[in-house]
């Protein structure tokens, strides 16, 4: 167990639909990430938060967007989902930058 | 941004056979880590090795900084140990970027 928290798990939702991801860091963490991981793509970098705010942003389209809200947790949105958009997204956290990163268990979402 | 190859990209071993994963790295790095993507989809941390050896069973790793590069060893592999091995690094934007992968594939 790498203390990264996401849920949910799974996730089947249908196009043009509207989900919410939620990542909660191991104790102590300030910093979390979010990757996807497709077929095609391996594991890309979107977004990156620092103590609530954003630090860094990757190949992140713009119908997705995310937060850190003040107890550290994150949610990562995805609206107007798209066929493509069907992946494996995982949340990261360290407690510093460049320290050692710990993935959660990753929330599948398949969109139909 | 920087650039991570991960040779070989698919492995077959023999259970209790040695094998040596390569990752190359296009620049100076602060954050070097390898993981083992199980069949159920988990990442789980074998190394953070920015530089120098470390071990930790049958794995160990080894970063040598200046050449830009990394080798992950495993030794008397066991079927438990199939799955994708990715090598990540982090070059002063602080977000991992990973290499594709190596599938192991160790049978019986």
């Amino acid at each position: 167990d790498s203390g990264v928290t996401q849920t949910p798990k799974h996730l089947i939702t249908a196009t043009g639909q509207r989900v919410t991801l939620r990542c909660s860091p191991r104790s102590g963490d300030l910093s979390v990430y979010w990757y996807q991981q497709s077929l095609d793509q391996g594991l890309q970098f979107l977004i990156q938060y620092y103590n609530g705010e954003e630090r860094a942003k990757g190949n992140i389209l713009e119908r997705f967007s995310a937060q850190q809200f003040p107890d550290l947790h994150s949610e990562l949105n995805l609206s107007s989902l798209e066929l493509g958009d069907s992946a494996l997204y995982f949340c990261a956290s360290s407690v510093a930058t460049g320290a050692e990163a710990f993935f959660g268990q990753g929330t599948r979402l398949t969109v139909v | 941004g920087i650039q991570v190859e991960q040779s070989p990209p698919d492995l077959i071993l023999q259970e209790g056979a040695n094998s040596t994963l390569r990752c190359n790295f296009s620049d100076s790095v602060n954050n070097l880590q390898w993981f083992h993507q199980n069949p159920w989809g988990q990442l789980i941390n074998l190394f953070y090795i920015p530089s120098g050896t470390k071990q930790n069973g049958r794995l160990s790793a080894t970063t040598v900084a200046t050449e830009r590069y990394s080798l992950l060893y495993i030794s008397s592999s066991q079927t438990t140990d199939s799955g994708v091995y990715f090598c990540a690094v982090g070059a002063g934007s602080y977000q991992l970027t990973f290499g594709k992968g190596t599938k192991l594939s160790v049978i019986p």
